[in-house]
């Protein structure tokens, strides 16, 4: 079965402040989804990806798909306190409607 | 405005106690998915549905039931087999595509349920 790892687990940054966020599957992604929770909240979705090489920007968070369609990267460029929240990467396993969930980025922004 | 609605936002439970999780949709989307989420783990699929009058069971479903006669609900009942049903609940509803492929999958708000 399809595993995703995201990393890192949490992160505090500065406001104003660049920061990366990876998933990395153990198998090749069909379709790479992007959410964002804030906490005892549901999920809001960002951005999909489905091809390798993939870039797609919402604001300022800029998420790619790698060439190998194994590693997806969140990008969120000047960083502000409305960032602040957990990010989840889901993944379409190909076959089937079952999306598979990393288990999220804690990201805390200081003001 | 279209959306996904899950009531109560939470719920307290006694051991032994059936509880039924509401989650309603008025997207016109035909899958609907329930979805259980625990402090540091990702989401645990506990069952979806495809159409109306027929589901499957997802992942975690031991001690969980749902039912779908109507397109717009999707309610999630917590029977007492459950073990250990303290938890994050989300409902999720997307486009069904057909051939086993999957949209996207947009969420309600959640219940949070606690077991006393």
């Amino acid at each position: 079965s399809q595993e995703l790892e995201q990393s890192p687990q949490s992160l505090i940054v500065q406001e104003g402040k660049n920061l990366t966020i990876n998933c990395t599957s153990s198998k090749t992604l069909y379709g790479l989804y992007w959410y964002k929770q804030k906490y005892g909240e549901g999920l809001i979705f960002l951005m999909m990806l489905q091809k390798g090489g993939e870039e797609k920007s919402h604001e300022k968070i800029t998420a790619k798909l790698d060439e190998k369609k194994q590693q997806s990267s969140l990008h969120i460029t000047a960083s502000q306190p409305s960032h602040a929240g957990i990010y989840l990467c889901g993944a379409d396993p190909k076959y089937g409607n079952k999306l598979v969930f990393g288990a999220g980025t804690i990201l805390r922004v200081k003001s | 405005d279209g959306g996904i609605t899950q009531s109560p936002k939470y719920l307290f439970r006694k051991e032994g106690q059936n509880v039924t999780l509401s989650c309603e949709q008025n997207l016109n989307h035909d899958a609907m998915y329930w979805y259980r989420q625990d402090p540091g783990q990702g989401l645990r699929l506990i069952y979806y549905s495809q159409i109306v009058n027929d589901f499957q069971k997802g992942d975690i479903a031991e001690g969980y039931s749902v039912s779908r006669e109507k397109k717009e609900s999707f309610p999630l009942t917590v029977t007492s087999a459950q073990k250990n049903p303290t938890a994050f609940y989300l409902c999720a509803s997307s486009i069904e595509k057909g051939g086993g492929s999957t949209d996207t999958q947009y969420f309600g708000p959640g219940t949070r349920l606690t077991v006393l």
